[in-house]
């Protein structure tokens, strides 16, 4: 079942913060985070691993709590660059082995001067 | 290091046609993975390669989709024949190993399908 991410939408003045949070139903093993600019591949951020790990990559941090099976993304001091959609990816483990990562439904980020 | 490729970018044809997309992994990647995203909405799992065997396939929407990855480098995905509701943009994304700390999916540049 596919993660729900909220807001499904946000516009940004450059310098604001925005969270973006995405809640799972399942049990999760892990989970990533993307940004997709408009015709473009999507790009991993980072990979949280643990319940309560937070991670950063330049002024993009995240949390996951892996009790609530959820995981937010922070942004902070937004950049014109940020703009694009936001998905958050959930891993779970397969009965049968292996891993499988679901994507969830899109925030749009917007950054505007 | 040469990315996640994909083959063409762009693929326009008649509903009934048939289409093959390509994609070419990161050289060393097991893992290749296709997606497909309609109509700007969330980014849909359809398969999973390990190697050239399929991990997993149960993201593929009927039997008109057919997917190989022989000898565990290249995949294509076939769609025969095509319906209008097979447009869409199919991404290709390849990984290490699965699930290594700090390592995503590496995704290629996806093919925009148009049926019409």
């Amino acid at each position: 079942q596919q993660p729900v991410q909220s807001p499904q939408a946000v516009i940004l003045r450059e310098g604001e913060d925005a969270v973006i949070n995405c809640s799972s139903s399942k049990a999760l093993y892990s989970v990533h985070w993307y940004r997709q600019k408009h015709g473009e591949a999507p790009v991993f951020l980072m990979i949280l691993l643990k319940g309560g790990e937070q991670k950063g990559h330049e002024k993009i941090s995240a949390s996951f709590n892996e009790k609530k099976q959820q995981s937010s993304l922070y942004l902070t001091a937004s950049q014109l660059s940020y703009s694009g959609t936001y998905f958050c990816g959930t891993e779970i483990k397969l009965t049968g082995g292996g891993n499988k990562l679901t994507f969830g439904t899109g925030t749009q980020l917007k950054v505007e001067l | 290091e040469a990315g996640v490729t994909q083959f063409p970018s762009h693929s326009v044809i008649e509903k009934g046609q048939t289409v093959t997309l390509r994609c070419d992994p990161i050289s060393g990647h097991d893992n290749l993975y296709w997606y497909r995203r309609v109509m700007g909405k969330e980014i849909k799992f359809l398969l999973h390669f390990v190697k050239e065997s399929k991990q997993d396939e149960s993201g593929m929407p009927n039997n008109r989709f057919l997917a190989e990855r022989t000898g565990g480098t290249y995949s294509t995905l076939k769609v025969q024949p095509a319906e209008l509701e097979d447009s869409g943009v199919y991404f290709c994304a390849s990984s290490q190993e699965a699930f290594l700390p700090n390592y995503g999916y590496t995704f290629g540049s996806g093919t925009r399908l148009t049926v019409v």
